[in-house]
């Protein structure tokens, strides 16, 4: 089955600085990927669409230049939290569409962030 | 855009009831829904999915089911067991030449009662 792997599954970071969140597709290419953000006992919520080789779309009360997105090859996207604040804490969860397969959508772990 | 409402928001079955969460979306061009199940702290798993071409579809235990014209599907689990709790959300998607995202819902927390 399609596999979406997410690194690291917990991080911890001091205010200000920046960390660094990876999305793979093991077994298939993905031009597309998602980012979301989940907050306890609520849903996913969409921050930005991560296209291969080109910029991310981001969705709307998203900062672009907060929340660095890279998807530099078609089985890795990268989300850079940047400048990290203690609210920024949360889970981020990415996802990627398997191109061909009825476009369906697989998940990666999910990475908990705390900024301390 | 896509404006996605599942309901309840809790429930809780007798283990080997049935259970069944709804979901209405507002834009009559969806045509991909999905379902995940997402145990705590881990990753939504898609269990079943439905296209806007079909109106029921069945796995096992699970079910889906799909009006396109009241915009409502819903997720029937029957026979419900201990490890079918979990926090539950649906989603739509809709066509964008490639370019789909899916829209979710607010989720449903199913705790099933040995």
């Amino acid at each position: 089955g399609a596999v979406v792997s997410q690194h690291p599954s917990r991080v911890i970071c001091k205010s200000g600085t920046s960390v660094k969140i990876e999305c793979r597709s093991l077994d298939f290419q993905a031009t597309t990927m998602f980012w979301y953000r989940q907050f306890p006992k609520q849903s996913l919520m969409l921050m930005a669409t991560s296209n291969e080789g080109s910029k991310a779309t981001y969705e709307q009360g998203v900062e672009k230049d907060k929340f660095l997105i890279n998807h530099a090859s078609l089985t890795l996207s990268t989300l850079t939290v940047t400048s990290a604040h203690p609210e920024d804490s949360s889970f981020y969860i990415c996802s990627a569409r398997r191109t061909g397969f009825g476009n369906t959508i697989y998940f990666g772990e999910g990475s908990w962030l705390t900024v301390v | 855009g896509e404006n996605v409402e599942q309901h309840p928001s809790t429930l809780s079955v007798q283990e080997g009831d049935s259970a069944v969460i709804k979901c209405t979306y507002s834009d009559s061009a969806s045509n991909y829904f999905p379902w995940y199940k997402q145990e705590l702290g881990k990753r939504p798993q898609l269990i079943i999915d439905i296209r806007s071409n079909v109106g029921e579809k069945k796995d096992q235990r699970i079910a889906v089911t799909l009006n396109k014209t009241a915009k409502h599907f819903s997720l029937h689990i029957t026979e419900t067991q201990p490890e079918d709790s979990a926090v539950y959300f649906c989603a739509a998607s809709i066509p964008n030449f490639g370019n789909e995202k899916l829209t979710f819902g607010t989720g449903t927390r199913l705790t099933i009662i040995p």
